[in-house]
């Protein structure tokens, strides 16, 4: 059964401390591997999308890379603007177009 | 920036009722889905729509639930006869040019659904 686990499920940082986020997967066949961010009370906003292993992706502070079993969501140098959960999901091989989403993680920065 | 709708952003219901969300999807996309997201739990796919027909609906997805393409822009999801288990956000998502299925998925803000 195709699964994601995200770790930690929560994270505290203080303005400016670097850290990763982790996406662990298991699916069949992966055609891709989406980094969304999600505010309280509003949908997921779409981040990165990773298609095959050894695969990075940067946006400002954020940078996602790939492996056949997992997926690291680095921050660098976090603001307090950072702060909110990020959410990991996978579609897998075959005809499906579902995301299979992982719990997220929230993450807290501190000023 | 185009964006996916919903509306409304909030629906409180009596058990039994039925309820329409609905769903503006970005207009050159394909693709639509909706996904459910209960308080504290997992964002779980409910279904997929493409070519005016479901092309794959979860174990969730069953005889009380619906979906419609009634025009060229809006694209809705009916639960016939809620359920207190009903209560979640809704997010309705949309992707991809024929072919392109592997998109990202761009999701609106949801609908809070309260069954009371």
């Amino acid at each position: 059964e195709d699964q994601v686990t995200q770790s930690p499920e929560a994270l505290r940082l203080q303005e400016g401390e670097s850290s990763s986020l982790n996406c662990s997967y298991t699916v069949s066949g992966l055609r891709g591997l989406f980094w969304y961010r999600q505010d309280p009370g509003k949908g997921p906003e779409f981040l990165f999308t990773l298609y095959s292993a050894g695969e990075e992706k940067e946006k400002e502070r954020l940078k996602a890379t790939l492996t056949k079993k997992e997926s690291f969501l680095h921050i660098t140098a976090p603001k307090p603007e950072d702060s909110a959960t990020y959410l990991c999901a996978v579609q897998g091989g075959g005809a499906t177009n579902k995301l299979i989403f992982g719990t997220g993680t929230l993450l807290a920065v501190q000023p | 920036e185009p964006e996916v709708t919903q509306t409304p952003s909030h629906q409180v219901t009596q058990m039994g009722q039925e309820v329409i969300l609905r769903c503006v999807p970005i207009s050159n996309h394909l693709y639509f889905y909706w996904y459910r997201q209960i308080l504290g739990q997992k964002v779980e796919f409910l279904v997929s729509f493409y070519n005016n027909e479901i092309s794959e609906k979860s174990e969730i997805f069953d005889d009380q639930f619906s979906v419609e393409r009634p025009d060229g822009s809006n694209f809705t999801l009916k639960i016939r006869s809620t359920k207190l288990e009903d209560s979640a956000m809704y997010f309705c998502a949309s992707n991809g040019a024929a072919g392109s299925s592997n998109q990202p998925q761009h999701f609106g803000d949801g609908t809070r659904l309260s069954i009371l």
